[in-house]
Formats: structure tokens, sequence, C-alpha cells
């Protein structure tokens, strides 16, 4: 079946340098993504989306790209924090849209060093 | 999320005996959910739910059962616990595709030990 995934399962970085977090999809079909953050011990809390039909998308600090030549999906933290320091999800809409329901990834998990 | 709520958040019991899950929202949202997550396994879907009369099965239903009391009630059965039940679970919601869409929000998670 088609999953999404993830090419980095750990990154550490430095306080104030910029992260950037990678996910591969396969699945043609799906046209909204999604990135989480779970910080220890709490549930999944949403950080940013993006559907099918952009390429880029930004809020405060983070920005994800989507290129669906490659079928990637990236997040960028800028000015990592102490703060940032959790695990990161991406997932993936199945079912056009209208089924809701979402394919994770494993996570990668990022570490901010003082 | 305060706007969900799941009970307990911490859970210990033996091999065989029946457990439920209950999760609760105050965000009006038609669709719920409920996951499972393993270290480096990241987040399964076990059952979902997108309105009251509406339950179908997730990728990884066999050995649980669900019931969606109300709009804002969905519990999560373990008829007969087994060790490699043992997990963190998540209950989440979402609203319809005519509001926010596929935005799901999480609970704070109930962590399973079945001995």
């Amino acid at each position: 079946g088609e999953s999404v995934g993830l090419h980095l399962p750990t990154l550490s970085v430095q306080e104030g340098d910029n992260s950037i977090i990678n996910c591969a999809y396969s699945n043609s079909a799906s046209d909204y993504f999604i990135w989480y953050k779970q910080e220890s011990g709490k549930g999944p809390q949403f950080i940013i989306d993006i559907r099918s039909n952009m390429d880029k998308r930004q809020g405060q600090r983070v920005t994800v790209l989507l290129n669906k030549t490659v079928k990637h999906l990236s997040l960028q933290i800028a000015a990592t924090q102490p703060g940032d320091s959790a695990v990161y999800f991406c997932a993936e809409n199945w079912g056009g849209g209208s089924q809701g329901n979402l394919i994770f990834g494993k996570g990668t998990k990022l570490s901010v060093k003082p | 999320d305060a706007d969900v709520t799941q009970t307990p958040r911490n859970r210990i019991t033996k091999t065989g005996k029946r457990i439920m899950l209950e999760c609760s929202q105050t965000k009006g949202h038609d669709r719920m959910y409920w996951y499972r997550q393993d270290p480096g396994l990241g987040l399964r879907l076990i059952y979902y739910s997108f309105d009251v009369k509406d339950i179908n099965k997730g990728e990884i239903s066999d050995g649980y059962s669900v019931s969606r009391q109300a709009q804002a009630k969905f519990s999560l059965s373990l008829e007969s616990a087994i060790p490699n039940q043992t997990a963190l679970y998540f209950c989440a919601t979402s609203d319809s595709p005519r509001g926010r869409g596929d935005e799901q929000f999480f609970g704070p998670g109930t962590r399973l030990t079945v001995l």
C-alpha cells in the first residue's frame, strides 16, 4: 500500500539555526497535507497545512513546501528555539479530500541544542 | 487541547480484562477518531466515526470496538486485552468538509499497559 514516510528519523540543530524536516509521500490522490508537533507526554498539535493546489504556505516561523512532481513535503522552522524540540509528523489525506482520514508518517525527532 | 479530553490518562491492566477508554469533545465536531501510537510506528488509525450513526474500521481495528454514544462522545473498548495492545492511545476530532475540514484536534492521550 502507499504510505507516508520520512527521510530523517532524528535531527539535531543549534538554537537560532533553521531546521528542515522532510517527508516523502507516495499516494498521488492525496490532496491535503498537514504537519503536527508532538511534545513529550502530549497529543499532536497542528502546525501548518497545505492543499495540493499550492506549493508553499507560510505561518509564524514555519513554512511548508510541497513538491508534487517528486511527492515531497518539507517543514522549515526559522530561528529554531529550544521550545521547538519535539517529534514532528507529516500526514496526508487519503480519499480525495472528502474522507478526512489522515495517514501519518513515523515522525522525526528534532533536538535543539542551546 | 482541553477541548478534547480522554479518560483515564493512564491505565495498567491484566491480560484478558475488558477495558474502555473514553473521549469527550466540546468542539462541536462531527468526526471523531481513535489512534494508537507505538514507538517508531507513528499514529495508526483504529476506528473513526463521521457522525453518530456512522462507524468505520481503520487500519488496525482487530481486537478493538467503539461506540459513538453522542456527537461529543466516542469510546474505545478492548474486549479482552492482550500485551501487544500496550500503547499510547489518542482520540481526535475534526469538522466536516463544509467546515474547517481536514485538520484533526487531538486529546492528551491515554497510556495503556497490559501485563
